[in-house]
């Protein structure tokens, strides 16, 4: 079967660095992407990955190593409007999203 | 960018009655539509694909003949829930793609329906 793990929950202190890993089996791969998700609204694209390594995008970051199934999300400078939920989702070999059930962030002061 | 939208964004209704949700790409046209249910606390769940002027493909589980989806265009698909129940109370979010070989989704902002 087709399977993608996060954490179901996390929490950081405002200003700090989280990193949210993912990792996945699924049945072929043509790319990863995170999402992030508050609450009552629909989600929003953060990134895609498709070749290994890091892709930087201003306070965030998105890893990705297809050998080992496993990517991670990488937020840097936290600021209360992160917190939100963060969904992972696999491309599958028919070209399917396959998502993650999300990890949801918590920012304290 | 890609944008789409949902109307309503919120409905309530009375057990028994049936309500349509609209899904519109207003910038682009959409060769592909996904409607997902989430619950709260829960992942999005995928309830069907749909592929302009033909029939949607319903995942496992999901009643087609309860949830009547219709691709009429390129920007415009509907999902209708027929003979609502309380249960069917939940989030519904529909996305949009571009064309085969664009994987990204761009996702409306979502149907709030409460039924009574």
């Amino acid at each position: 079967g087709q399977n993608i793990d996060q954490p179901t929950e996390m929490t950081a202190t405002e200003g700090a660095i989280v990193q949210i890993n993912c990792t996945y089996q699924t049945s072929g791969f043509n790319g990863l992407f995170w999402y992030q998700q508050h609450a009552g609204e629909a989600p929003t694209f953060l990134s895609y990955n498709v070749l290994d390594g890091l892709e930087e995008k201003g306070r965030f970051s998105s890893f990705l190593s297809r050998s080992k199934g496993y990517s991670y999300l990488l937020l840097k400078e936290l600021q209360m409007k992160d917190s939100a939920s963060y969904l992972c989702a696999v491309v599958d070999s028919n070209y399917q999203l396959i998502w993650g059930a999300g990890t949801k962030l918590i920012i304290k002061p | 960018g890609a944008v789409v939208s949902q109307h309503p964004s919120w409905v309530i209704c009375k057990s028994g009655t049936s309500v349509k949700i609209e899904c519109r790409s207003l910038d682009f046209q959409a060769t592909t539509m996904f409607w997902y249910r989430q619950f709260p606390k829960q992942s999005l769940m995928l309830m069907a694909t749909s592929n302009e002027g033909s029939k949607a493909t319903y995942e496992q589980g999901v009643e087609k003949d309860k949830f009547l989806i219709n691709h009429a265009s390129l920007t415009l698909s509907t999902l209708t829930v027929t003979s609502a129940h309380p249960e069917d109370s939940s989030f519904y979010i529909c996305s949009a793609r571009e064309r085969e070989g664009i994987y990204e989704q761009y996702f409306g902002p979502g149907t709030r329906l409460t039924v009574t």
